[in-house]
């Protein structure tokens, strides 16, 4: 079975921490996998896209890696603020399943001031 | 760009009434994909179109049907609706599906209230 999985399922840290969030999934035959932040009463904001092909992806402080091999993810956010804090998602793509994707139960990150 | 409009944003029906939802992708998106949303259970996957055909369907009651248009808007309805089928309803739209490598774009989803 498919399965996609994130731990930790809350994280609360001091702001200007650097920070990672982990995500493991259960078939190494990948599409891509991406990224989301979910703010409260929200849809879904694409954050990173990662191809089967690539190894990482970065945007601004946020840096995303993938080890196919392992079934492995990992999104690192870089000096946390505030504004950060909301739900995090990973979602895979396996194949055969077109545009499918699978999510983890995702991260709920606090960032205090 | 407008990005994804789902209407409307908010429903309250009653057990048995069923309900339609409303879904515009991004301009020039041709696939579109709906899941629900619950504290239990997360994101589940229901179904995807791609140029006006269902290319993939979740492991829902067949209460769950949906349909795609030639602009590419999409439609999801629930008939027979039960207390269980309160959740948020999302709706994602993609340039291309499955290897295409397109990231997929959500709208604020429509909040459904079953009484």
């Amino acid at each position: 079975k498919q399965e996609v999985t994130q731990i930790p399922a809350a994280l609360s840290v001091p702001e200007g921490e650097n920070l990672v969030l982990n995500c493991s999934f259960t078939d190494s035959a990948i599409y891509n996998l991406q990224w989301f932040r979910q703010d409260p009463g929200k849809g879904l904001t694409s954050l990173l896209l990662i191809q089967s092909s690539q190894r990482e992806q970065t945007s601004g402080r946020l840096n995303a890696s993938l080890d196919k091999s392992s079934g492995r993810s990992t999104l690192y956010i870089a000096a946390s603020q505030p504004g950060d804090s909301a739900t995090y998602l990973c979602a895979v793509s396996f194949y055969n399943q077109g545009g499918k994707l699978i999510f983890g139960q995702g991260t709920e990150l606090s960032v205090k001031p | 760009k407008a990005g994804v409009t789902q209407t409307p944003r908010y429903l309250i029906k009653t057990r048995g009434q069923q309900v339609t939802l409303s879904c515009s992708p991004i301009s020039g998106h041709r696939s579109v994909s709906w899941y629900q949303q619950t504290p239990g259970q997360g994101l589940q996957f229901l179904f995807e179109y791609f140029s006006e055909t269902q290319r993939n369907k979740g492991n829902f009651p067949g209460r769950f049907s949906g349909r795609q248009f030639s602009n590419s808007r999409s439609e999801m309805n629930v008939s027979t609706l039960e207390l269980g089928d309160s959740a948020l309803y999302l709706c994602a739209s993609s340039l291309g599906t499955g290897g295409s490598n397109q990231p997929q774009h959500f709208g604020d989803g429509t909040r459904l209230s079953i009484l």
